[in-house]
């Protein structure tokens, strides 16, 4: 079975502009989860997507946005790009029961310069 | 509020010794428990992780942790470390609604021979 692949796996942006990350989940998952970690910090929930829906997010604004697509990838967007939005972004994907089951992408390191 | 505390932020340690990384948590129900390790460039690994009954957990790599409620901690070991455990290890906290988890600043390892 293939596991969470993200893409890119770097990127430079310039503040105030748009980022777009993908995800494919891994074969079999419906549920897919994206975290920011920042520099020497854990994982952050941003969001989670269930049957193309937002399914529960955590303390990001607005301009954090995301969209799964019936293949179950996934895409988290930011506009407006902020310095403080440097981090590595990690994607997870689960089958939805399966109590925890998460499998984490190698994440996309985003530099906002 | 939902929360992890891992004192540790750098810990050293001889090949071959034994090892015990920290974490404490905040939460208002029964605790599902997690600890991950992350490598360089890598996403996160699932070392083990409790849900209920036996409070001492075996995971991968022959790591295991035990869950003490009157503590609140949830601490993870190891009998003797190997040089390919240098790592960035994250303890988490699971809601029970499955969705979300909450990390730890993480505990970075170095093993040194």
């Amino acid at each position: 079975e293939t596991g969470v692949t993200q893409s890119p796996t770097h990127l430079i942006k310039t503040r105030g502009q748009q980022v777009t990350l993908r995800c494919s989940s891994q074969s079999g998952h419906n549920t897919v989860s994206w975290y920011q970690q920042a520099l020497g910090q854990g994982p952050q929930f941003i969001f989670q997507y269930y049957r193309e829906e937002e399914n529960g997010r955590g303390n990001f604004p607005p301009r954090f946005s995301g969209l799964q697509f019936p293949n179950y990838s996934s895409e988290l967007n930011v506009n407006a790009l902020e310095l403080d939005d440097s981090a590595l972004y990690l994607c997870a994907s689960s089958l939805v029961g399966n109590n925890y089951g998460y499998t984490f992408g190698s994440g996309t390191r985003l530099t906002v310069v | 509020a939902q929360s992890v505390t891992q004192p540790d932020i750098h810990i050293t340690v001889s090949e071959g010794a034994s090892l015990e990384l920290r974490c404490n948590y905040s939460y208002g129900a029964t605790p599902y428990l997690f600890w991950y390790v992350q490598s360089p460039g890598q996403g996160l690994q699932l070392l083990l992780k409790y849900f209920s009954g036996d409070t001492l957990v075996q995971g991968i790599k022959g790591f295991e942790a035990e869950f003490k409620r009157s503590q609140s901690s949830f601490n993870l070991r190891k009998p003797s470390v190997h040089w390919s455990d240098a790592a960035e290890y994250f303890c988490a906290v699971g809601e029970n609604t499955g969705n979300q988890f909450y990390f730890g600043t993480g505990t970075s390892l170095t093993v040194i021979p």
